[in-house]
């Protein structure tokens, strides 16, 4: 089975901070990776697909790259309503999948 | 407005079974693979189950045995029947549309999600 992970678990940033996550997959998933981001009480939303390609409707201070094993999620200059849990995911292994434990961005 | 509205959710003996229903609206429910996703208070997504636009179902092993994914197209109805639960199977279930992206079917992702239906397996 292919294992996801994520770093850091937990970060904190600022307003208009620069923000990184990583996540990683236990074998090579091509470019079949998703990112989600899940704010307390709602449903996950999807972010980026594909490894690079945003979602409709998802601003553009959000952007995803890597392929293979390794990939980054980036919020270019971090807003108010970004502070959330961000999940990747691959597709890879369709039709299993798996998520990443999570990355919780908050409040500096 | 494309939507997924969840229900069937509640507390349940160790051991005993419940039904959960995901009703799909605003767009070709029979067209998209659909999906069960859990997740414990506190906790990361996990994958549940999967059904096939041709109704070919798919699980992890945590699942396997136990719970069965079904689709009635012709209500725009999603179902997971769970049998044998556990305490670990405690968690907001949400169901989701698969979104294929590309030819390949890899290339997937869950574009659209409900609110999700909490289930508690507790004596």
């Amino acid at each position: 089975d292919i294992q996801m992970t994520q770093s850091p678990s937990s970060l904190s940033a600022s307003v208009g901070d620069r923000v990184t996550i990583t996540c990683r997959a236990s074998q090579s998933i091509s470019s079949y990776l998703n990112w989600y981001q899940q704010k307390p009480g709602k449903a996950p939303k999807l972010l980026i697909y594909a490894a690079s390609s945003l979602q409709s409707g998802v601003p553009s201070r959000f952007s995803g790259s890597g392929s293979g094993t390794d990939f980054t999620l980036t919020i270019s200059s971090l807003q108010p309503e970004d502070f959330a849990t961000y999940y990747c995911q691959q597709s890879y292994s369709t039709p299993i999948f798996t998520f990443g434990p999570g990355t919780k961005v908050d409040i500096k | 407005e494309v939507q997924l509205v969840e229900s069937g959710g509640g507390l349940v003996q160790p051991g005993g079974s419940l039904r959960l229903s995901c009703a799909a609206s605003g767009f070709t429910f029979s067209s998209y693979d659909m999906h069960w996703v859990r997740q414990a208070t506190g906790k990361g997504l996990e994958w549940v189950s999967a059904i096939g636009t041709a109704g070919d179902p798919y699980y992890p092993g945590s699942v396997k045995g136990r719970f069965t994914i079904s689709r009635e197209n012709a209500k725009n109805s999603l179902y997971l029947q769970m049998n044998s639960l556990r305490a670990g199977d405690t968690a907001v279930y949400y169901c989701a549309r698969g979104f294929r992206y590309g030819g390949n079917p890899s290339w997937s992702a869950f574009d659209i999600w409900g609110q999700g239906t909490m289930v508690t397996v507790s004596s």
